[in-house]
């Protein structure tokens, strides 16, 4: 019962430097979402896809780009990372589920566990 | 330009009390309102949601209470428990994805208060 799952956990990187950051669902969604949380901030979305094929800009897109591999997988890639990218980055898929008392639908975002990232 | 906000940073709260948790938004275009619980290292999880057209809904101790007019939403915790001390987000959203078609739901969050339940 895995649920979103973020891969890695905590990276460290030098300014410049690229990555890739991993996100898989096994619950079938449609949906996905790449967020960064930052202090005082809240979650702010960096981007998103409805649907397998398509991918959208969020909030605060500049300095990412995302690929969305199937309709399992949602990464996120830095190309050339900078200190203001030092942040918790949080991957969501979305569906419709039964929740609560009695037959009642609500969309639901399901959250990863995050990635610690910090650029140095 | 923070369009939904929680102004307290954080809550303090007796065991056994009630907590409150408040939430104001700016833009009139938001219709549907979810409220996620956050624990230290994990990702924010579904608590409770409103859409426009109530001004209340309830799950069991959870109690979320929408004015429309005011744009502000408010969550209830009663009684509360030492397991809900956690970081409480509002989130807000224009136009959830009709019953037939699931889309892509872009939702916007406050800052977060941590509640902090005393025994």
């Amino acid at each position: 019962n895995a649920g979103v799952t973020q891969t890695p956990k905590f990276q460290v990187l030098k300014t410049g430097q690229s990555m890739t950051l991993q996100c898989a669902q096994d619950m079938n969604h449609n949906s996905m979402y790449w967020y960064r949380q930052d202090p005082g901030m809240g979650l702010r979305l960096i981007y998103y896809s409805a649907s397998e094929g398509t991918t959208d800009k969020g909030e605060v897109p500049n300095g990412y780009n995302v690929s969305r591999l199937n309709k399992r997988e949602f990464s996120l890639r830095l190309e050339s990372a900078a200190p203001s990218q030092t942040s918790v980055y949080f991957c969501a898929s979305s569906g419709r589920s039964l929740f609560g008392t009695g037959v009642r639908f609500v969309d639901i975002q399901y959250f990863g566990a995050g990635t610690r990232l910090s650029v140095l | 330009d923070q369009q939904v906000k929680q102004n307290s940073p954080s809550l303090s709260v007796q065991e056994g009390r009630i907590s409150i948790l408040n939430c104001d938004y700016t833009n009139s275009m938001f219709d549907y309102f979810l409220w996620y619980k956050k624990y230290p290292a994990e990702g924010p999880t579904f608590l409770i949601s409103i859409s426009s057209i109530k001004d209340k809904n309830e799950d069991g101790r959870f109690t979320v209470f929408l004015n429309k007019s005011a744009k502000h939403l408010s969550l209830h915790i009663v009684p509360s428990q030492p397991g809900d001390s956690a970081v409480y987000f509002c989130a807000a959203s224009a136009h959830p994805p009709p019953i037939i078609i699931q889309g892509a739901q872009k939702l916007v969050f406050g800052q977060g208060t941590r509640l902090t339940i005393n025994p």
